[in-house]
């Protein structure tokens, strides 16, 4: 069974970068999708986005000129930027993978809060 | 908002069935037989329950049931138990530009 670990600041500023990175145990990275997807408090999940092993990737829209998905196959890792954050980026922060371009998110990390403020 | 509308809760009495119900379009749950279904208990990740409509993982209770019928998907959860009350996530394939969209949750209550 494959385990998902977020890791990153838990605290941001306003205007700056957000970076979290996901590290894969116990499976394999290549094959599958590496997603994020967030939750801000007492809301519901949205989608982030998810970079493929083999390259491709997909944005939420409202995000995209914001956001970089990138994989480190020698390091089973995958990572989120996320720059110029605001308040509304505040939110518990889930790495998953995606077993296909069109779903489902099988395996999910635990979540970690990032707070963006000053 | 939500690409995806479901209802903010439902609630039943332990044994009874439920159906949680999730519109789209036609630009995904329509011409998409790609919905799943998330369960999250409060301060947990999601767990997939149902994917492609109607399939579940392995491990997963066959009280858990997926249903399709134009734009709006269904999740049943029959013989309600207790620790079925979380709040209950649907999403889809969309032939937008982001390929995933979710809804908006639905609390469900176990009276």
């Amino acid at each position: 069974q494959v385990q998902l670990q977020e890791s990153g600041p838990g605290l941001v500023k306003p205007s700056e970068t957000l970076s979290l990175t996901c590290s894969v145990s116990d499976g394999s990275i290549s094959g599958f999708y590496w997603s994020w997807i967030r939750q801000p408090p007492g809301k519901g999940l949205e989608y982030i986005g998810y970079k493929y092993y083999g390259g491709s990737s997909n944005y939420n829209l409202s995000l995209k000129s914001r956001l970089t998905i990138s994989i480190d196959a020698s390091e089973k890792q995958f990572s989120l930027r996320l720059t110029s954050v605001t308040a509304a980026d505040t939110a518990v922060y889930y790495c998953a993978r995606l077993r296909y371009s069109y779903g489902p998110f099988d395996s999910w990390g635990q979540g970690t809060l990032v707070i963006v403020s000053s | 908002q939500s690409a995806l509308t479901q209802p903010a809760s439902v609630s039943g009495s332990p044994g009874q069935s439920i159906t949680i119900s999730c519109t789209g379009t036609s630009s995904d749950i329509g011409s998409y037989n790609y919905v799943s279904w998330y369960q999250q208990h409060p301060g947990k990740a999601p767990e997939v329950m149902i994917y492609a409509v109607s399939q579940r993982p392995s491990g997963i209770s066959n009280r858990f049931s997926g249903s399709k019928s134009g734009n709006t998907a269904s999740l049943t959860i029959s013989g309600l138990q207790a620790e079925d009350e979380a709040d209950y996530y649907c999403s889809s394939y969309t032939s937008t530009a982001t390929d995933v969209v979710f809804g908006g949750g639905t609390r469900l209550t176990v009276l």
